[in-house]
């Protein structure tokens, strides 16, 4: 079964800085994609971040981007020139490719942005 | 539509009472899915169509818990004889199925059960 695990259950950075966020998962399956979701106080989940594993280049999307390591199977997320708007659940995400499979989700890193 | 759409946007209710949640996919995306989750917490997989079948329900807490599909449309979840421990807000997700990995979700229903 896969796993999807975020060590850091909460954090807490001062605008401007740069924060790393972690993720881990497990698979015995070669083919997969990743994703990173961002959850605001407005509840609303949207789509940070995507990589394809069979992708070596990380993915970048504006100040977010991602160190995914496919032998450590660690997929981290930073973002760089942090903004209050940052503040929000974020969740490290895992689907199977070619598989009539659901997301796996992890458990969510809390972030605070502070002025 | 633009997006995925929920109804109601909240929910109150008296313990005991049946409740229906409301789920409008995107237009054209086979794949819905339906979650969890409760206060601070994470997502937890209730059940996921593709069409109108449900080739995975494992994740539905009790069989108080039921969804339903129409086509490739408008989903319902339905709890009947809420408990306090059902208040959540609850999810909708859709994806095109094989197309795109990524799901897009809905801004939920927050169900209160009082």
């Amino acid at each position: 079964a896969q796993t999807v695990t975020q060590s850091q259950p909460e954090m807490s950075v001062q605008e401007a800085e740069t924060v790393t966020l972690s993720c881990t998962y497990d698979t015995s399956e070669s083919n997969y994609y990743l994703f990173w979701y961002k959850q605001p106080p407005s509840r609303q989940m949207i789509l940070v971040i995507r990589q394809e594993a069979y992708k070596q280049q990380n993915a970048t999307e504006n100040r977010f981007s991602v160190n995914f390591q496919k032998a450590a199977k660690s997929f981290s997320l930073k973002i760089s020139d942090s903004q209050l708007g940052d503040t929000a659940m974020y969740f490290c995400a895992f689907v199977l490719m070619n598989r009539d499979d659901k997301i796996i989700f992890g458990k969510g890193t809390r972030l605070h942005i502070l002025p | 539509g633009a997006g995925v759409s929920q109804s109601p946007s909240n929910k109150v209710t008296e313990k005991g009472k049946d409740v229906e949640l409301r789920c409008d996919p995107i237009s054209g995306h086979t794949a819905l899915y339906w979650y969890r989750q409760r206060l601070g917490q994470g997502l937890e997989f209730l059940i996921y169509f593709q069409g109108n079948s449900a080739p995975d329900k494992s994740g539905l807490p009790s069989d108080r818990f039921s969804a339903e599909r129409t086509g490739e449309s408008v989903s319902t979840l339905t709890i009947q004889r809420t408990q306090q421990e059902d208040s959540a807000v609850y999810l909708c997700a859709s994806r095109q199925y094989y197309a795109s990995y990524e799901q897009y979700f809905g801004p939920g229903t927050r169900l209160t059960v009082t």
